[in-house]
């Protein structure tokens, strides 16, 4: 399968900073999504990373909250911007190639104190 | 957003048993995923169903794709302590925004060994 390196692998940040996360993929891929998975429970996709326009929000997710750059085949940032409490999750860059479907990240858990 | 109702929640079974668990959706899917997440990890791809009625395995698990294309099952076999970690269901339509994977609430698998 795809390998997806993403970073940091956790992170405990002040309520109101922002915190960019990082997922590199070892080949091109078309496809490249980010979820969140708050504690508990299932994941819920925040975005479709478009390479070169802008992503593709879901529902109760805006650009200004969780801007998203994906400038080439291989790689993709997410930002938490403005975080508070409610934010503390972990968050997962995944991408889908027609050889091996779905493959995820490790993960970012991100704690706001 | 939409979710799959999955089922057991959690189970907690002795070393060496058998597990079932199994997903259900109001809306036909084109591709069935098993997942597996460990403790601060990503979710991995256990089994991958792509037709109605298909059965696959993989070492001790088995996965079927229902013939109404609404529901699945996971079995385990003969399970050991390895198997802890929480199962995820994932269903995919066909084209378009139906493309985006629909998760289940997820089985949380404690083995006693």
């Amino acid at each position: 399968s795809a390998v997806i390196s993403q970073k940091p692998s956790r992170d405990i940040c002040q309520r109101g900073t922002s915190l960019t996360i990082q997922c590199q993929v070892d080949s091109q891929v078309t496809m490249m999504f980010w979820y969140r998975q708050q504690p508990g429970q299932s994941l819920t996709l925040i975005a479709t990373a478009n390479q070169g326009s802008e992503a593709t929000y879901e529902s109760g997710f805006v650009i200004d909250k969780f801007p998203i750059s994906r400038p080439n085949l291989t790689f993709s940032t997410l930002t938490v911007s403005n975080m508070s409490p409610e934010d503390s999750s972990i968050y997962l860059c995944s991408v889908e190639s027609h050889s091996y479907g779905y493959t995820f990240g490790s993960g970012t858990r991100l704690t706001v104190v | 957003g939409q979710q799959l109702n999955q089922s057991p929640q959690s189970m907690f079974i002795q070393e060496g048993e058998d597990v079932s668990m199994n997903c259900t959706s109001s809306s036909i899917f084109n591709t069935w995923l098993w997942y597996k997440q460990d403790p601060g990890e990503g979710p991995v791809l256990l089994i991958a169903l792509y037709k109605a009625g298909e059965l696959t395995s993989n070492g001790r698990l088995t996965a079927q794709f229902g013939i109404t294309r609404k529901d699945s099952f996971l079995n385990i076999s003969a399970s050991i302590p390895s198997d802890v970690g929480i199962y995820f269901c994932a269903g995919q339509g066909s084209a378009g925004n139906n493309r985006k994977l629909i998760w289940g609430l997820g089985t949380s698998l404690a083995v006693n060994p």
